[in-house]
């Protein structure tokens, strides 16, 4: 699987939009583009996925460049539950189904 | 709405004593997957049963065994604890089949080894 690079840490405040940012330069044509997250104490939930166009769910949008070689996760309003470290991940649609986890990015929400 | 349960929540080993750490899903997922998470890092995979009657060996399968004993549940054992191994174990599952599936995850389970 090829490799993302997130930036270590990021915040917000209550109720502003907010962009996490994904680099993958290196993503196949068969990788598909999925988030989680991990809230404190927790384990690790399922945010959203995308290949090729953006797509949007009741938790966020993931917004895909053309070229593919960076995404970005936009949380609409964030809320001080949203405070947890995003992972980016790329996923092979021929390969096994295990995720292959990064540090990903710490977001902090100040109310 | 349980998902995937994982028992116990909390454990203290002596190094060299042995454990089996218990995961069960609800959801009729084929794939299930065994996680540990060192403090400041990201998941690394340990095991993995793609179905029920298969296991396979992750990034860090040394020290480790496990067993697919039906489709809902998937036990980890430590047969001789190490230090090393202190470390949160979270377990996972998800439906069969290639492409993006989401992986549905457990709260894990605290280990300390002394």
């Amino acid at each position: 699987d090829a490799k993302t690079t997130q930036p270590n840490s990021m915040e917000s405040n209550e109720e502003e939009p907010v962009h996490l940012p994904c680099n993958h330069s290196t993503i196949s044509g068969t990788d598909y583009i999925h988030w989680y997250r991990q809230l404190p104490s927790q384990g690790p939930e399922y945010v959203i996925h995308g290949l090729t166009s953006n797509v949007n769910n009741r938790m966020a949008s993931l917004a895909i460049a053309e070229d593919r070689k960076s995404s970005t996760l936009i949380l609409h309003r964030a809320t001080l539950r949203d405070a947890a470290v995003y992972y980016c991940i790329l996923r092979d649609r021929q390969a096994g189904t295990a995720l292959i986890f990064g540090k990903g990015t710490t977001l902090s929400v100040s109310s | 709405n349980a998902g995937v349960t994982q028992t116990p929540k909390f454990q203290v080993l002596k190094t060299g004593q042995s454990m089996t750490l218990q995961c069960a899903q609800d959801m009729n997922h084929n794939s299930m997957y065994w996680y540990r998470q060192d403090p400041g890092m990201g998941l690394r995979l340990i095991y993995y049963s793609a179905s029920e009657g298969t296991t396979d060996k992750g990034e860090v399968p040394n020290g480790y065994n496990v067993s697919r004993l039906n489709k809902r549940e998937f036990s980890l054992r430590l047969e001789s604890a190490a230090p090393s191994q202190t470390s949160v174990y979270f377990c996972a599952s998800s439906e069969a089949g290639q492409g993006p599936r989401p992986q549905h995850f457990g709260d894990g389970t605290r280990l300390s080894i002394l």
